[in-house]
């Protein structure tokens, strides 16, 4: 059974870090498409970055230069480095894992919740 | 990047019957090398991550209900419910996957009337 679990959330200052985890179980997270989802509060869905198989990532542009997407193959976890955070990075944030054939989102963990707030 | 607008931004309809949510890209999400459209629909109830429905704009994912389908190609595709229920109660999202930068629509909340 695949499953997704989110750590890592909490409160942060305006201009802090935090490392998101997304520790899997039932598939290899190496050979999947994986990405994270982030949902402010109240508010709808937006794809924050992915990482393929081969090692090529992706960001959108509100978080590039700021977040990295990263894996340890060993451990299988998913990661998101988050720094110089600001008050709109407010959200839950989901990992999720890709389809067999393409980049839809086919499983998602439950989230953890990021606070950026002074 | 692509801009996904759905419409309406929410919908009351009866028990039993259908429900209709569109979504329109900005630009094509057909593929004309493999004739695919890289279009998703996502349920999502409150407290809940997403849940895939739907993907290749009319495929439907293992385990959903065959009330749910997808139509449409290019830019416009639609989401019917052919018969609502009250657990169908929950905002719905489509996305496109045609190109990296990944986008979501707003969402259409669906409510029983």
């Amino acid at each position: 059974e695949v499953q997704l679990v989110e750590s890592g959330g909490g409160l942060v200052q305006p201009g802090g870090s935090l490392r998101l985890s997304c520790a899997a179980s039932g598939f290899t997270v190496s050979s999947n498409y994986m990405s994270w989802v982030r949902q402010a509060p109240g508010k709808g869905l937006e794809w924050v970055s992915v990482i393929y198989s081969g090692g090529s990532t992706y960001y959108a542009d509100s978080v590039k230069g700021r977040f990295t997407i990263s894996r340890d193959n060993s451990k299988n976890t998913l990661y998101l480095q988050m720094n110089s955070l600001r008050a709109e990075d407010t959200a839950v944030y989901y990992c999720a894992r890709g389809g067999s054939e393409a980049e839809y989102f086919q499983h998602w963990g439950q989230g953890t919740l990021v606070t950026v707030s002074s | 990047d692509i801009v996904m607008t759905q419409s309406p931004d929410s919908l009351a309809v009866s028990l039993g019957e259908r429900a209709t949510i569109n979504c329109k890209s900005s630009q094509s999400v057909l593929y004309s090398s493999n004739n695919k459209n890289y279009l998703a629909w996502y349920q999502q109830k409150p407290g809940q991550p997403p849940k895939l429905l739907i993907y290749w704009a009319s495929t439907r994912e293992s385990g959903v209900p065959d009330r749910f389908s997808g139509s449409g190609s290019g830019t416009d595709f639609t989401l019917t419910i052919s018969s609502l229920q009250a657990e169908d109660v929950a905002v719905y999202y489509c996305q496109q996957y045609y190109s990296t930068s990944y986008s979501f629509g707003q969402g259409t909340k669906l409510e029983i009337k």
